[in-house]
């Protein structure tokens, strides 16, 4: 069965900090990877995606995330913190059969 | 972008009334939509998965004749609370999918919050 886990409920990094959420999955097949926002009393937008090719994956609003298979985690990082950057971060694989699973999700704090 | 509409964004009613919330995609055509329920702090829970045409497939434990979702076209699911009770209230949320890479990606709406009273 496919499982996400997010390590760490709560993160809080000072602003220009780096920032870095961690996340793992487990599947059974190559798995798409996605890390999605949420700001408060919003829908999820998504930051970026894995699917094939470069393990390395840049997405919006300075946000990458690495794939590594031996690892099986899809860590978020960003060089720099910003206030703006304060929302719920959720992790989520998709293995096929329209099924996504999500992880529990990481809050990000950005203090001044 | 692909862009979906959720309607309303917040929404208060009595007990025992029905409330209907609006899923639309605006630009893209989604065979399959997703509605899944948001308590504080916590992740997503899918409720069920929409497909135009035919009736939803609904997850263990979700009441379908109290969530009541249709499909009719291929922009536009609803889902109806039907008998709202205060511990319906919650943070609704659909998204549709669509095909990207041979992945499928999930566009989200804002959210409804529910609120019964």
């Amino acid at each position: 069965a496919q499982s996400v886990t997010q390590l760490g409920s709560h993160v809080s990094v000072s602003e220009g900090a780096l920032v870095l959420l961690r996340c793992n999955y487990s599947s059974s097949v190559p798995p798409y990877l996605f890390w999605y926002v949420q700001y408060p009393n919003q829908g999820l937008q998504l930051l970026l995606k894995y699917t094939t090719g470069a393990t390395l994956v840049k997405g919006i609003n300075g946000f990458e995330a690495e794939f590594k298979k031996s690892e099986t985690s899809f860590h978020l990082t960003k060089p720099s913190a910003h206030m703006s950057d304060a929302a719920e971060y959720f992790c989520a694989v998709y293995t096929g059969g329209f099924k996504t699973i999500f992880g529990a999700g990481t809050r990000l704090f950005v203090k001044a | 972008g692909a862009v979906v509409s959720q309607h309303p964004s917040w929404v208060i009613c009595k007990s025992g009334t029905s409330v209907k919330i609006e899923c639309r995609s605006l630009d893209f055509q989604a065979t399959t939509m997703f509605w899944y329920r948001q308590f504080p702090k916590q992740s997503l829970m899918l409720m069920a998965t929409s497909n135009e045409g035919s009736k939803a497939t609904y997850e263990q434990g979700v009441e379908k004749d109290k969530f009541l979702i249709n499909h009719a076209s291929l922009t536009l699911s609803t889902l109806t609370v039907t008998s709202a009770h205060p511990e319906d209230s919650s943070f609704y949320i659909c998204s549709a999918s669509r095909e990207s890479g041979g992945a499928n990606v999930l566009t989200f709406g804002a959210g409804s919050r529910l609120t019964v009273l």
